[in-house]
């Protein structure tokens, strides 16, 4: 089993729509959690952090679900803007004490006109 | 503030030569990071340095992989003989030191080095 896990899509939605996005994460222990955004032929980039208490962004809202191991990340009000890849980060403490990020595969979103 | 630098953007070799990649992060930044991202999947790390030392590389394919940070700023990654699937982007990352609830833990990105293995 991958240690963070997503759903690749694509999703293709229509302007104005909301769209939701899950990751799961295999480590119960992982620190840390976050959405990166990466455009076409470009690097990743901070979305935003992820929190227990959820938190919002503008039409951007992430949650963490600490029990079922999941992350999310919905989009309302969806732009073309937004058509980019959505990537799943977990942070992990590893044996020699020091700290790791890993990345899911990410999730292709293209909004369409 | 500059970002992380990366060298070269692009190369185009066949297969069985060598390539060296070169990442100079962040001023300041103690954790650098190399990621290999292939065509439709997440980045994958490949190792990751703090300081000068290297705390994870259990990624990377040490018969043809190695990489050094010998001052602990900037960083080389060699491949050495190259194979077609490692054709990829190979990223470089670096960020201050991961101190729960002390800092956004942020990785910044340089704009990676797009390897094309004939």
């Amino acid at each position: 089993r991958k240690e963070v896990e997503q759903d690749p899509g694509p999703f293709n939605v229509p302007e104005g729509a909301t769209v939701a996005f899950n990751c799961t994460y295999s480590n119960s222990a992982s620190q840390s959690f976050f959405w990166y955004r990466q455009d076409c032929r470009k690097e990743p980039k901070l979305l935003m952090s992820v929190y227990s208490s959820g938190n919002e962004d503008g039409r951007f809202t992430a949650q963490l679900n600490r029990a079922s191991q999941y992350i999310s990340l919905l989009i309302r009000d969806s732009k073309l803007s937004d058509s980019a890849t959505y990537l799943c980060v977990v942070i992990s403490e590893t044996t020699s004490g020091t700290y790791k990020y890993i990345f899911g595969t990410g999730t292709r979103l293209k909004v369409l006109a | 503030e500059a970002g992380v630098a990366q060298s070269p953007r692009y190369k185009i070799i066949e297969k069985r030569q060598s390539v060296a990649f070169w990442c100079n992060p962040i001023s300041g930044h103690a954790t650098l990071y190399w990621y290999q991202q292939i065509l439709g999947q997440g980045p994958k790390l490949l190792i990751q340095f703090q300081n000068n030392g290297v705390v994870d590389d259990s990624q990377l394919p040490k018969d043809r992989f190695s990489a050094e940070r010998l001052k602990g700023v900037d960083s080389t990654l060699k491949i050495q003989p190259a194979k077609l699937e490692d054709s990829a982007v190979y990223l470089c990352a670096s960020s201050p030191r991961f101190l729960r609830g002390q800092n956004t833990g942020e990785l910044f990105f340089g704009e990676g080095s797009r390897l094309t293995v004939l």
